[in-house]
């Protein structure tokens, strides 16, 4: 059983361009989050995958971010017009169906971002 | 609202010495409570979770960690550090009715010899 992935594992960009992360979930597992977190700080909940359905948004998530996951499998959150604020880890977590477990959430290695 | 607070920053250790990093949460309703560590440039890894039942609860590389309701409180604990457990340590909660996790703003463990 792999963990989460999750890829590139690192991006430097220019302010301005756009970028795509990718996550693909611990097999079967249905649900897929998406976190951000800065230096020094705690990861902070971005958006919410049940199946293929975005049941929840933060407010952190401006609408140059937009988070899609087609098929209910892996899941892509793409930055437009990046800005230097944006620079941060972008963690990915999956969690399996079962009542009780899926109350777990695994996460992937992140994605670290650059905005020069 | 879910919150989660880790008093300490940063906690120095010798190794061989026992360990509690502390954290304290709110939330008016039940809750699941997680420890997490991270190491430098990587994801996070679940240390160990209260879901119900026993209020101590026991994780990976000999670390436990015990739910007080009363007191809102999960601190985790292990009787003996070692170099390998210098990384950076977080509380999370989570609400019956929340899908997301709160984090704390993290506990760095810095084990020396």
């Amino acid at each position: 059983d792999t963990g989460v992935s999750q890829n590139p594992r690192h991006k430097i960009t220019k302010r301005g361009q756009n970028v795509t992360f990718r996550c693909d979930p611990i097999s079967e597992h249905n649900r897929l989050y998406w976190y951000r977190q800065t230096l020094g700080q705690g990861p902070e909940f971005l958006t919410y995958f049940q199946n293929e359905a975005q049941l929840e948004k933060s407010r952190l998530l401006s609408d140059r971010f937009s988070a899609e996951r087609p098929k209910g499998s892996f899941s892509t959150l793409e930055i437009q017009r990046t800005e230097q604020g944006d620079s941060a880890m972008y963690l990915c977590a999956s969690s399996p169906r079962d009542k009780l477990a899926k109350n777990i959430q695994y996460f992937g290695a992140g994605t670290r971002l650059s905005v020069l | 609202a879910q919150s989660v607070t880790q008093l300490d920053s940063q906690v120095p250790v010798f190794e061989e010495a026992p360990v509690e990093l502390r954290c304290n949460y709110s939330s008016s309703v039940s809750v699941y409570l997680f420890w997490y560590v991270q190491y430098p440039n990587q994801g996070l890894q679940l240390l160990l979770k209260y879901l119900s039942g026993s209020t101590l609860v026991k994780g990976i590389n000999g670390f436990e960690a015990e739910f007080n309701k009363s007191q809102t409180s999960f601190h985790l604990r292990k009787p003996s550090v070692h170099i390998s457990d210098t990384a950076e340590y977080f509380c999370a909660v989570r609400t019956g009715t929340a899908s997301k996790l709160t984090f704390g703003t993290g506990t760095r463990l810095q084990v020396t010899l």
